[in-house]
């Protein structure tokens, strides 16, 4: 148990649908990413979020739509996903931004995503 | 186009054996290296973060070093037992960036 919860752990979508993925974290941390693993591919860090504030957008699709209400929740909304979409999201957490501080990351156990 | 390296990909050992693996990164404007490992089923987990060029940690049986002027990490695993097998995870970033992972290299240990 790393303090990091995600829901659902697995979720399977057709392309017009609309889903959110959860996350949160119980460890009092101030930043919360998202990450991307595709098959075959190293985990590729898609948002970042320090103080609920966005601070990066590492390119990613305007289909895939963050939200973070407060430093505990982050949230992943996902519309009119592509096949290629499917993969494991990984939502982390650490007590400040890694961008500038040379903290550790705790991740929770991911939503595997499959989109039909 | 940054990148990280992990070498080997994979590797399987007997329970008892000592194994390492190596992470290469760029070197210049170096911030900081991390390890993780990473269960099948199961979270990442953090086993170091390293700054420091010629750092080395440990933890129990693990241990890495860091060497930021060549550019390149070290993991040892000494005596390895069947619940190391993992897959381990190297990412580093440069100062005021985000992290860049590497695909990990997978140790699978037989009893």
């Amino acid at each position: 148990e790393t303090g990091v919860t995600q829901t659902p752990r697995h979720l399977v979508m057709g392309m017009t649908n609309k889903k959110s993925l959860k996350c949160e974290q119980h460890l009092g941390h101030n930043a919360m990413y998202w990450y991307k693993q595709s098959a075959k591919k190293p985990l590729e860090l898609m948002f970042v979020y320090n103080f609920k504030e966005q601070t990066e957008n590492n390119s990613v699709p305007s289909r895939f739509s963050p939200e973070c209400p407060n430093s505990s929740h982050l949230f992943l909304h996902l519309h009119t996903l592509q096949p290629e979409d499917s993969a494991l999201y990984l939502c982390a957490s650490s007590q400040d931004n890694i961008i500038f501080n040379d903290n550790e990351q705790f991740f929770g156990p991911g939503t595997r995503l499959t989109v039909l | 186009i940054l990148n990280v390296e992990q070498s080997p990909q994979s590797l399987h050992v007997q329970e008892g054996d000592s194994t390492n693996f190596t992470c290469s990164f760029p070197s210049s404007n170096f911030y900081a290296l991390h390890w993780y490992r990473w269960e099948t089923a199961k979270s990442p987990e953090a086993l170091f973060v390293m700054t420091l060029n010629g750092d080395e940690k440990k933890k129990g049986r693990i241990s890495a070093t860091l060497n930021t002027k060549e550019g390149y990490s070290y993991l040892y695993i000494k005596g390895s037992q069947p619940e190391d097998s993992a897959t381990y995870l190297c990412a580093f970033n440069q100062a005021g960036t985000a992290l860049i992972f590497g695909k990990g290299t997978t140790l699978s240990v037989s009893s």
